[in-house]
């Protein structure tokens, strides 16, 4: 258990329709990351928030958004979704931040657009 | 275009063979290279490298960078069925992170 927790584990929706994924970094890490896993794709990072503020943007498309709040959670919000979409969304934490750290990836949230 | 790329894709080996797994990259401003396992669900970190020519070494596990080739070999001796998974290597550079396909290692018996 990497300390890191993802809601909800599934998620199945349907094309078009808008979805929240949460994440709760591990105890005293200030950094969160969200990536996407497709079987076509493979791991792709998509944004990183540092203690409420963006750090670093990745291959996130203009439909996905994500927000870190003042108690450090954060929620990726993915909107007008479409087949492509679905995945496994993982969120990870590290304590800074910088290209030092550690990443601890949470368990994932897999989902499933209809 | 920055990209990363490992290799092989799949390997199988039989317990107690020593294999060597391949990460080359092209990105600009690179800042480092980490490698990861995953199993069933959730990466976990191995290693993070940014000093050309220092190993680092756990257990039965050593990773070294090479940047002026610009490649990095993870190894693994002794293997064993629990070393069964996919290997990820990952490479920062500027603000972003870019992660290989991976190569799928089966450990049989």
């Amino acid at each position: 258990d990497s300390g890191v927790t993802q809601t909800p584990k599934h998620l199945i929706t349907a094309t078009g329709q808008r979805v929240t994924l949460r994440c709760s970094p591990r105890s005293g890490d200030l950094s969160v990351y969200w990536y996407q896993q497709s079987l076509d794709q493979g791991l792709q990072f998509l944004i990183q928030y540092y203690n409420g503020e963006e750090r670093a943007k990745g291959n996130i498309l203009e439909r996905f958004s994500a927000q870190q709040f003042p108690d450090l959670h954060s929620e990726l919000n993915l909107s007008s979704l479409e087949l492509g979409d679905s995945a496994l969304y993982f969120c990870a934490s590290s304590p800074k931040g910088v290209a030092a750290d550690t990443q601890y990836f949470g368990p994932g949230t897999r989902l499933t657009v209809l | 275009e920055d990209k990363v790329v490992q290799s092989p894709l799949s390997l199988v080996v039989h317990e107690g063979d020593t294999v060597t797994l391949n990460c080359s990259y092209e990105v600009t401003n690179f800042r480092s290279l980490l490698w990861y396992k995953q199993e069933k669900k959730a990466p976990t970190f191995l290693f993070m490298l940014t000093s050309s020519g220092i190993e680092k070494k756990s257990g039965r596990l050593s990773s070294i960078l090479d940047k002026k080739e610009l490649f990095s070999i993870l190894n693994i001796t002794a293997t064993q069925t629990g070393d069964s998974a996919i290997y990820l290597c990952a490479v920062t550079f500027n603000n972003d992170m870019r992660f290989g396909a991976g190569t799928r290692l089966t450990v049989k018996p």
